[in-house]
């Protein structure tokens, strides 16, 4: 069983909708909890990290830790076409980073 | 501010021969990570350093990758020799702190290897 799981995708949505990407895991010990967003040819690009559970808004983008399920999600409001590129989870534990296989989205203008 | 750099941006080599990526950090960043970023996944962190200590190598194929950060700014990453399956992204990235939440990756290496 991988650290974390998260939904390849392809996720293709119409301009304006709201996107809701998630990732499962199976440690206990995750503390922080991030998402990146990898356009193609690119590395990633830090969106948001949170500790532990709860909520965490910034912009457009929210993103939510329920840590008794063991599932994270970011929910991306009025989606642009510049928001078309794939998107990770990350975990910490300790010093080590555990990264989903990442959800690849596309917006439709 | 500018971001990592790494370089070559490309490398295209057979198998075992060796082969070596650079990564300059972001200055005044203490933390520098290496990962691989096989096609498809997510990546995978190879090595981490604290200023030009090693702070975890636990899931580096030691016998045959190495890593280094003479002084404790910019570091290479070796692979000898190569095989088929190290054809992937190689990322660099840098933290200003040893906690690692906030990281900023380069544009990374891509390798394939023949």
């Amino acid at each position: 069983q991988k650290e974390v799981e998260q939904d390849p995708g392809p996720l293709s949505v119409p301009e304006g909708a709201i996107v809701s990407l998630n990732c499962t895991y199976s440690n206990s010990a995750f503390q922080y909890f991030m998402w990146y967003r990898q356009y193609s040819r690119k590395g990633p690009e830090l969106l948001m990290y949170t500790y532990s559970s709860g909520n965490k808004e910034d912009g457009r983008f929210t993103a939510q830790v329920d840590k008794s399920s063991k599932y994270i999600s970011l929910f991306i409001r009025d989606s642009q076409p510049s928001d078309s590129a794939t998107y990770l989870c990350a975990m910490k534990a300790g010093n080590q980073f555990y990264f989903g296989t990442g959800t690849s989205l596309t917006v439709i203008p | 501010e500018a971001g990592v750099a790494q370089s070559p941006r490309y490398k295209i080599i057979e198998k075992r021969q060796s082969v070596a990526f650079w990564c300059n950090p972001i200055s005044g960043h203490a933390t520098l990570y290496w990962y691989q970023q096989i096609l498809g996944q997510g990546p995978k962190l190879l090595i981490q350093f604290q200023n030009n200590g090693v702070v975890d190598d636990s899931q580096l194929p030691k016998d045959r990758f190495s890593a280094e950060r003479l002084k404790g700014v910019d570091s290479t990453l070796k692979i000898q020799p190569a095989k088929l399956e190290d054809s992937a992204v190689y990322l660099c990235a840098s933290s200003l702190g040893g906690s690692g939440e906030t990281q900023y990756f380069g544009p990374g290496t891509r390798l394939l290897v023949l």
